[in-house]
């Protein structure tokens, strides 16, 4: 299984934009990159996934690197709520689809 | 979306007794997982748990200490049997609507603690 690496934990101050990086330098051909957020006593929640191309929703946005071998996560005005720890995952689509959890980062945000 | 219920929410379990946490999603789904989540740490996928057939352990976990059900497209069961404290965790269930779907959708989690 492709791993990922992110920093453990990372503060941001409210209103401003979060990048939240994530390298995948194992990441194969037909891996999705996946980012789930979990709240405090909550199950995780989906934000986002991409392949290749550059992603937008309403919660976020997924910079990919041209080589696939790092992504980063931009929440583009950080609120109160936002802060959770955030999963980058690689999901394999040709094998076996599972999705697995890497170590995480803690987003704090600051008033 | 899909709508997941876990049951029991929490329970407190005597070392050697075991328990089984059940899995209703509102709609059939395709592949459905279990994970656990040790106090302050990440999600371990346990197993995939598959329609009709045996479930797909990772390494590290075992048909007899976490035997699986999944006898249709809506529902699945976890046991932990023979319980020591260090199976204290939470256990999730989570579920995706096709194989290729990107978005997985998770339960609230079964908190266990065993003494």
């Amino acid at each position: 299984d492709a791993k990922t690496t992110q920093p453990n934990s990372m503060e941001s101050n409210e209103e401003e934009p979060v990048h939240l990086p994530c390298n995948h330098s194992t990441i194969s051909g037909t891996d999705y990159i996946h980012w789930y957020r979990q709240l405090p006593s909550q199950g995780p929640e989906y934000v986002i996934h991409g392949l290749t191309s550059n992603v937008n929703n309403r919660m976020a946005s997924l910079a990919i690197a041209e080589d696939r071998k790092s992504s980063t996560l931009i929440l583009h005005r950080a609120t109160l709520r936002d802060a959770a720890v955030y999963y980058c995952i690689l999901r394999d689509v040709e094998g076996t689809y599972k999705y697995i959890f890497g170590t995480g980062t803690r987003l704090k945000v600051l008033a | 979306s899909a709508v997941i219920s876990q049951k029991p929410s929490r329970d407190i379990c005597q070392r050697g007794t075991s328990l089984t946490i059940q899995c209703q999603v509102d709609s059939q789904v395709t592949m459905m997982f279990w994970y656990r989540q040790q106090p302050g740490q990440s999600l371990t996928l346990i197993a995939t748990a598959n329609q009709g057939s045996e479930a797909t352990y990772e390494s590290g976990f075992v048909i007899d200490k976490f035997p699986i059900s999944r006898p249709n497209l809506t529902f699945s069961t976890l046991t932990v049997s023979n319980m020591s404290p260090e199976d204290s965790s939470i256990y999730l269930c989570s579920v995706a609507r096709t194989v290729n779907t990107g978005e997985l959708f998770f339960g609230e989690g079964s908190r266990l603690t065993v003494l």
